[in-house]
This record gives structure tokens, C-alpha cells and sequence, in this order.
């Protein structure tokens, strides 16, 4: 059973800085491009990043760019997201996910149970 | 950047049809997910590549694409199918991944 599990979300200062994992089973996790989405309280879903299967593309929502770092440890099934000088805007539920393997592969199955990062003073 | 615009609700009798429509520019020309949310959960993936379902999903869930708008059809509403629904696609011209506004379907 192919399963996604996020750790690390807490409360942290603005201005702070936080690393969500997500632990990956199931499936071969080298061969899968890999999502963080983010859900605020009472909002919708927000794609966040991408990476590729060696980790050597990223892309970032224009909201996050230049603060959030995605990237991959493929011999211990982990994807990160280091998250810098953040902001009250970006408190919210974390998912990672895994990308579609049919068809146009533009999706998002399965996802994790998400992890709760609120920034507040 | 590219926007996709759903009604907030739909209200649905159990056993009828509800449809949920996702517009944007142009969205026939792309690849058109939709995802079913319950409270307190992770989003479900229910329709892929606008009318594909992926495994364990009923055959009540269908989607369509063309024009500007596609559609997610959920046939004989069950109790169980109440939630948010979100549609996804990939713009291309941006290599960002957009999510509808989200609809959520009440079943009276």
C-alpha cells in the first residue's frame, strides 16, 4: 500500500523557520516526482512545489519562491520542505503528494494526512 | 496566471444528479483532476485526464471537458458523496499546478 506520512508542523514566529518531512512506503519513491499543497483554515488547496525523481528540478508557487526549499533524500524515502522567513499567510495545512503514473501524470495521488504549521506571534 | 472558478455549493437529493461545473479559459485544451475533500481529510483523487477514474473510485463519479468549462458528474447522490470537490490542472505556460476555488455539494 502505497502511503505518505508529513511530519514536523508546529507553531513558529513569524520570521522563523520550519523543515516538514513527509516519509515515503509503498512504491518505489526514486522513480516519483513528488508535490507539497498547502490548505489554509477555511481555504482551498494551493500547489506549493515540485520536484523531479533525482531532485534535480524544482518549482515553486510564486508565493513561496525564494523562501521555501523542496528537496529529496532518495535512499531514506523522505521528501523535505525547508521553509524560511515565514509569514502568518502561510499557516496551513501541509500535504505532500505523489504525481499521477498514467495517463498525463499532471495529478495528485495518493496524498498524506497533511501536518498543521501555524505561524503566529 | 491561469484561474479556475467553481460554484461555492450544490445541493443535491440523494439519488439524483449533481454536476459541478470548473471553468477556465480555454480549459478543453488541457487536462482537467478532480479531487473529493471531507472535513478533517486528505483530498481523494475521484477523476483524472478529465474521465478517467482511478481504481475503487464508483462509476457514479464521470468528468467532461470542453470549451471553457469542464464538469464532474456524481449520478445517484449518496450521503456519503457529501464533501468539498476541487478541480486541478496543469498550466503549462507557467509549469504551476492550479486548483479550482472548490464546491461543496450538500446532500439534503
Amino acid at each position: 500500500e502505497v502511503q505518505l506520512v508529513e511530519s514536523g508542523g508546529h507553531l513558529v514566529q513569524p520570521g522563523g523557520s520550519l523543515r516538514l518531512s513527509c516519509a515515503a512506503s509503498g512504491f518505489t519513491f526514486s522513480r516519483n516526482w513528488m508535490h507539497w499543497v498547502r490548505e489554509a483554515p477555511g481555504k482551498g488547496l494551493v500547489w506549493v512545489s515540485r520536484i523531479n525523481s533525482d531532485g534535480s528540478y524544482t518549482n515553486y508557487a510564486d508565493s513561496v519562491k525564494g523562501r521555501f526549499t523542496i528537496s529529496r533524500d532518495n535512499a531514506k524515502n523522505t521528501l523535505y520542505l525547508q521553509m524560511n522567513s515565514l509569514r502568518a499567510e502561510d499557516t496551513a495545512v501541509y500535504y505532500c503528494a505523489k504525481r499521477g503514473d498514467l495517463g498525463s501524470t499532471n495529478w495528485f495521488d495518493p496524498w498524506g494526512q497533511g501536518t498543521l504549521v501555524t505561524v503566529s506571534s | 496566471s491561469y484561474v479556475l472558478t467553481q460554484p461555492p455549493s450544490v445541493s443535491v437529493a440523494p439519488g439524483q444528479t449533481a454536476r459541478i461545473a470548473c471553468g477556465g479559459s480555454n480549459i478543453g485544451s488541457k487536462n482537467v483532476h478532480w479531487y473529493q475533500q471531507k472535513p478533517g481529510q486528505a483530498p481523494v483523487l475521484v477523476v483524472y485526464d478529465d474521465s478517467d477514474r482511478p481504481s475503487g473510485i464508483p462509476e457514479r463519479f464521470s468528468g467532461s471537458n470542453s470549451g471553457n468549462t469542464a464538469t464532474l458528474t456524481i449520478s445517484r447522490v449518496e450521503a456519503g458523496d457529501e464533501a468539498t470537490y476541487y478541480c486541478q490542472v496543469w498550466d503549462s505556460s507557467s509549469d504551476h499546478y492550479v486548483f479550482g476555488t472548490g464546491t461543496k455539494v450538500t446532500v439534503l
